[in-house]
C-alpha cells in the first residue's frame, strides 16, 4: 500500500485477555518500529526491527509484550494478560533503511483495557 | 543514552504572532526530525535536519539545527489556526529514534 497500515484501529478488551496488533509497513521498507503513546503523552519506544538483524527489544515494558515480524514485512505486537495501564495508542512506523532514514507512521491502534 | 527535551510543553498563541519551540538533546544525534500530530491522528513528518546549520522552511514553519549546542528550533511565523496541533522533535543515533515530550500548540483568533 501507499502508507503504513495498522489494524484494528480500535480495540477494547477485558483485563487479562491477550491482544494482537498488526502493522503492514510501506513496501520495500526494511525497518519497522513500534511505539506507545499514552493519553496526552509523548511516544515511548517499544521495539525496532531492521532487516534480518535481531530486533531491539529494549523498550518493551514487560515480558507480557512481544513482537514478531514475518518475512521482513508484516509485524504483530502481542500483549498477553492485558492490564489497564496497557491502554494507549500503539503506533507503528517504517523507514527505508533504519534509524537514519525518515520514519513514516501508521494511524495507530487505540487499545482500551476495561 | 539519547534524551530529547522540548519546551514549552504547551503554547497558546494569537493568530499573526511569531513563536519558537525549542528541542534540546543530550548526546550526539545523527539527525533531527520534526513531526506534527493532529488530535486523534498519527504523526506527519515535517522536517529532517541532517547537519549543523541546516535550515528548512515550509510555509509558516522553519526548522533549524545547531549540533554544537545540541539544539533544534521550530519557528512559527504569523501563526494561523490551522497550525494548531502537537509538534514533536525526535533525534536518532545508532541506537534508536527518541522523541521529545511534544509541544501542544493552540492558535486562537
Amino acid at each position: 500500500g501507499a502508507g503504513v497500515s495498522q489494524s484494528p484501529s480500535n480495540k477494547v478488551t477485558e483485563k487479562g485477555k491477550d491482544v494482537e496488533l498488526r502493522c503492514d509497513p510501506i513496501s520495500g521498507h526494511t525497518a519497522l518500529y513500534w511505539y506507545r503513546q499514552s493519553l496526552g503523552q509523548g511516544l515511548e519506544f517499544l521495539i525496532y526491527f531492521q532487516g534480518n538483524s535481531a530486533p531491539d527489544k529494549s523498550g518493551l515494558p514487560s515480558d507480557r509484550f512481544s513482537a514478531e515480524r514475518t518475512g521482513g514485512s508484516v509485524s504483530t505486537l502481542t500483549i498477553q494478560r492485558t492490564q489497564q495501564e496497557d491502554s494507549a495508542v500503539y503506533l507503528c512506523a517504517s523507514s527505508l533503511q533504519g534509524w537514519n532514514t525518515e520514519a513514516f507512521f501508521g494511524q495507530g491502534t487505540r487499545l482500551t483495557v476495561v | 543514552e539519547l534524551k530529547v527535551e522540548q519546551n514549552p510543553l504547551f503554547l497558546s498563541m494569537q493568530e499573526g504572532k511569531n513563536y519558537t519551540i525549542y528541542c534540546n538533546y543530550s548526546t550526539t544525534s545523527d539527525r533531527l526530525y520534526w513531526y506534527r500530530q493532529d488530535p486523534g491522528k498519527s504523526l506527519e513528518s515535517l522536517f529532517v535536519l541532517l547537519s549543523n546549520g541546516a535550515v528548512k522552511q515550509e510555509g509558516r514553519l522553519m526548522a533549524s539545527l545547531d549540533t554544537k549546542a545540541r539544539l533544534s528550533t521550530l519557528h512559527i511565523t504569523a501563526a494561523v489556526h490551522d497550525l494548531s496541533a502537537t509538534y514533536f522533535c525526535a533525534g536518532s543515533n545508532t541506537d534508536k529514534l527518541i522523541f521529545g515530550t511534544g509541544t501542544r500548540l493552540q492558535v486562537f483568533p
